[in-house]
């Protein structure tokens, strides 16, 4: 596709339970990030993927959170054991081989946490 | 420690009432500042990228500038299709994660007829 998508949309789970979000970048986007936006406050940086090299997990709230790319495309973030501050919605970016590249956003995954 | 504030937090703007956005950050060398527009329930889609200070770049209404310390998304003769969050972003060029996004909380508008 022409831009980032993310699926699902939206997603509701009760507490405790384990979720997954996907995301499939741009295509031939080397980077990728995810983030997420909580009510009323700006996007917060989780982790970052740049090609075949170790992911930079330093935004990640808990080790509950986790995230994989595979083949360096498509990306899962897998969050365990959810809580009810987890609720949020999950932003993907994909960005070029350039550090200084724009982001592009894909619709993000609405998550509540009951 | 690198930080964006926006403001207003909230703006009404009358159809055809000229305004400006406020983004101030500290960051210890930037990359670029970039400004996205944000719809109610989609991602943030890309304006613009300013590299350095006295840079100005236009779309349509809307027109954005560069200091060493803040930048000002002017918006002309808005319309109410103008109305969504404009979120702020700074790129560090030093640290940990080249590349990552340091977010404002944006600002709300709202253009009314």
């Amino acid at each position: 596709g022409a831009g980032v998508s993310q699926s699902p949309s939206n997603k509701v789970t009760e507490k405790g339970k384990d979720v997954e979000l996907r995301c499939d970048p741009i295509s031939g986007h080397t980077a990728l990030y995810w983030y997420r936006q909580s009510l009323g406050q700006g996007l917060e940086f989780l982790i970052y993927f740049q090609g075949n090299s170790a992911p930079d997990k330093s935004g990640l709230p808990s080790d509950r959170f986790s995230a994989e790319r595979t083949g360096g495309s498509v990306s899962t973030l897998t969050i365990q054991r959810t809580q009810q501050e987890d609720s949020a919605v999950y932003l993907c970016a994909s960005q070029g081989l350039d550090p200084g590249e724009t982001q592009y956003f894909g619709p993000g995954t609405r998550l509540l946490v009951l | 420690e690198d930080q964006v504030t926006q403001s207003p937090e909230a703006l009404r703007l009358q159809e055809g009432e000229s305004s400006s956005l406020n983004c101030s950050y500290t960051v210890s060398g930037l990359r670029g500042l970039f400004w996205y527009r944000q719809d109610p329930g989609k991602g943030p889609e890309f304006l613009f990228t300013l590299y350095s200070a006295g840079e100005e770049k236009e779309k349509e209404r809307l027109k954005a500038t560069l200091t060493k310390k803040e930048s000002f998304l002017h918006i002309t003769a808005p319309k109410p299709e103008d109305s969504a969050t404009y979120l702020c972003a700074v790129q560090a060029d030093r640290g940990s994660t080249l590349g990552r996004l340091y977010f404002g909380r944006g600002t709300q508008l709202t253009v009314w007829p």
